[in-house]
């Protein structure tokens, strides 16, 4: 199946910094890929749809200023969460969508997910 | 407003027997289901997928039911295995005008023993 890879898998950085996080696909173009966040023992949220060439769209309640979404290529989008805090501390996952895929099947491939702590 | 709902946060099983992971939506409009399997520390894998247009879908052992009437689907895995173990979510689709976004349960954690 299609392979969805995110970098780093985890960090560990200062309360105050912004840590940029890559979701790339690897064997197909994504036109739409989606950032999710995941808390302990909680569903999937989902944060921001990505689409490449045009800005995000955050769902309600998710700060665009404090998560920038970047899709600057089919097989690429960057998360980065800017001056982070210890409540951003989470697991974040991406996942991108097979341009190949028809509607119907099974679209959407995720991402290993990145453990953010911020201390 | 939860529009996923799974309302059992576990369930544990016998090696051999059936898994039966249960999953309620409130939204009529979403119109194709998947079930991803999850481990700790690691992104959803895709599982199975029905669309709105059936109400059964089989993959080897497991096996999806969708009861639009009721807004109820289930995910069937005989016989389960210890390798199952993990937590399973279910979500929903709404094509059109969405971006194809998935809405996910909170997941239920399946424990099959040996």
């Amino acid at each position: 199946g299609a392979v969805v890879s995110q970098h780093p898998s985890w960090v560990i950085c200062k309360s105050g910094t912004s840590v940029k996080i890559e979701c790339r696909s690897l064997d197909f173009q994504a036109t739409t890929m989606f950032w999710y966040r995941q808390f302990p023992k909680q569903s999937l949220m989902l944060m921001a749809t990505s689409n490449e060439g045009s800005k995000a769209t955050y769902e309600q309640g998710v700060e665009k200023d404090k998560f920038l979404i970047n899709h600057a290529s089919l097989t690429l989008s960057t998360l980065t969460v800017t001056s982070a805090h210890p409540e951003d501390s989470s697991f974040y996952i991406c996942s991108a969508r097979d341009l190949r895929s028809p509607w119907g099947q099974e679209t959407q491939y995720f991402g290993p997910g990145t453990r953010l702590l911020v201390l | 407003d939860q529009q996923v709902k799974q309302n059992s946060p576990s369930l544990s099983v016998q090696e051999g027997r059936i898994s039966i992971l249960n999953c309620d939506y409130t939204n009529s409009m979403f119109d194709y289901f998947l079930w991803y399997k999850k481990y700790p520390a690691e992104g959803p894998t895709f599982l199975i997928s029905i669309s709105s247009i059936k109400d059964k879908n089989e993959d080897g052992r497991f096996t999806v039911f969708l009861n639009k009437s009721a807004k109820h689907l289930s995910l069937h895995i005989v016989p389960s295995q210890p390798g199952d173990s993990a937590v399973y979510f279910c979500a929903a689709e709404l094509s059109s005008g969405s971006n194809y976004k998935l809405t996910f349960g909170k997941g239920t954690l399946l424990t099959v023993n040996p």
